[in-house]
């Protein structure tokens, strides 16, 4: 069966370091992969989805980038860090269009 | 564009209790439909959905939603809630074809069931 890991759960930055969250999933090969932040009270706001290797889409601009340097791995950064980028990030896949998307974990990162 | 709305943002019950949570979605093409349960601190975890077929769809927990395409509405129901339903719940909606790979979100309704 297909599983998503996330990590790390919880994380503690100062302002101005440096971010990495990885994303991984097992079980499938060539899944959509996304990043969606949510913030406190709020909805899924979609950051990142990536159809194939190398290929990444972004919807909101940002003080975050993506990567996808394999298949099945989905890596979301930052070089310098906000205030504004506390929340609670999600990784999650699907297999296709008109498939559900599944979600793993997720990361609350707060912002010192 | 696709376009999720639901309806109550809170949704106080009591135990045992019938509970019903709006979605109404606009789109100009069919589409698919899911409902996700976020539990606090936990990713989304999906509870039914619809891509064809029957309009009535069971999902885990023993919840249903009813796809009413002349609505435009996709309401999740059960009949009788349990304090471990509590949660917030997500409504969401996807286009048939073209090349859209995301996923459109309502702003989600939280469910508190009081004993």
């Amino acid at each position: 069966s297909q599983t998503i890991h996330q990590w790390p759960a919880t994380l503690v930055q100062p302002v101005g370091s440096p971010l990495s969250l990885e994303c991984t999933v097992e079980g499938t090969s060539n899944p959509n992969l996304y990043w969606y932040r949510q913030a406190a009270g709020r909805g899924l706001q979609l950051l990142f989805y990536s159809v194939g290797i190398g290929q990444i889409s972004s919807e909101v601009p940002q003080n975050l980038s993506a990567s996808r340097p394999q298949d099945r791995q989905f890596i979301l950064s930052s070089k310098k860090l906000l205030l504004s980028d506390s929340g609670f990030y999600l990784c999650a896949w699907t297999q296709g269009r008109g498939q559900p998307q599944h979600f793993g974990d997720g990361t609350r990162l707060s912002i010192l | 564009a696709q376009s999720v709305t639901q309806l109550d943002s809170q949704v106080p019950v009591f135990e045992e209790a019938p509970v019903e949570l709006r979605c109404n979605y606009s789109s100009s093409v069919s589409v698919y439909l899911f409902w996700y349960v976020q539990y606090p601190n936990q990713g989304l975890q999906l509870l039914l959905k619809y891509l064809s077929g029957s309009t009535l769809v069971k999902g885990i927990n023993g919840f249903e939603a009813e796809f009413n395409k002349s609505q435009t509405s996709f309401h999740l129901r059960k009949p009788s809630v349990h304090i471990s339903d509590t949660a917030e719940y997500f409504c969401a909606v996807s286009e048939y074809g073209g090349s859209n790979y995301k996923l459109t979100f309502g702003k989600g309704t939280l469910l508190t069931v009081n004993p």
